[in-house]
């Protein structure tokens, strides 16, 4: 599975966009790119996921460029319970487990 | 709500005992994930198990074991417990188990070792 660089931490006002980026260059053409989010020490949440296409649900907006190589994860709206850990996780089939490999992620503080 | 169920939510134990947790899947999902995460490890894949098969092995210690039931529910099984074992350990589902489902995680059990 292709590695994803975040950066560490990022802060946004609340109300306005996070937009929350990640690299995958090694990625390959059948390999996904998930988004989960961590609040505090609770069980990492589902966010959204996409292979080369925007994707839009009613949490976020996934951005992918053209060449598939990074991506943005962009919550519109940020509020204070947005406050997470975001992880950027590419997913293959190169291994029969299909488990998700979780890297360090992004800390998101959503400032009042 | 994710749908995904664990138990206890918390457990305190001593070194060298034997503890299990529960994880009870999505209704319909017939694969369950455990993960294990700790302050200095992160989150970690353990193993994963498809309607009652045993699907890939992660870095789970030989002194874990896990087994899943055939109403789909899941035990995580940590024996000879050390220290180091204290994490939270976080169970998902999903439906099919291939790499487009996606995983729904539990809220997790904290496990701490004295």
């Amino acid at each position: 599975d292709a590695k994803t660089t975040q950066p560490p931490s990022m802060d946004c006002a609340e109300g306005r966009a996070a937009n929350l980026p990640c690299n995958h260059s090694t990625i390959s053409g059948n390999e996904y790119v998930y988004w989960y989010r961590q609040i505090h020490s609770q069980g990492p949440q589902y966010i959204i996921h996409g292979l080369k296409n925007n994707e839009t649900n009613e949490m976020a907006s996934l951005i992918i460029t053209e060449d598939r190589k990074s991506s943005t994860l962009i919550l519109p709206h940020a509020t204070l319970r947005d406050t997470a850990v975001y992880y950027c996780i590419v997913r293959g089939s190169m291994d029969s487990s299909y488990k998700l490999i979780f890297g360090s992620g992004t800390r998101l503080l959503v400032r009042p | 709500d994710s749908g995904v169920t664990q138990t206890p939510k918390h457990l305190i134990t001593a070194t060298g005992q034997r503890v299990t947790l529960r994880c009870s899947p999505r209704s319909g999902d017939l694969s369950v994930y455990w993960y294990q995460q700790s302050l200095d490890q992160g989150l970690q894949f353990l193993i994963q198990y498809y309607n009652g098969e045993e699907r890939a092995k992660g870095n789970i210690l030989e002194r874990f074991s896990a087994q899943q039931f055939p109403d789909l529910h899941s035990e995580l099984n940590l024996s000879s417990l050390e220290l180091g074992d204290s994490a939270l350990y976080f169970c998902a589902s999903s439906d099919r188990g291939s790499h487009t489902d996606t995983q729904y995680f539990g809220p997790g059990t904290r496990l701490t070792v004295l």
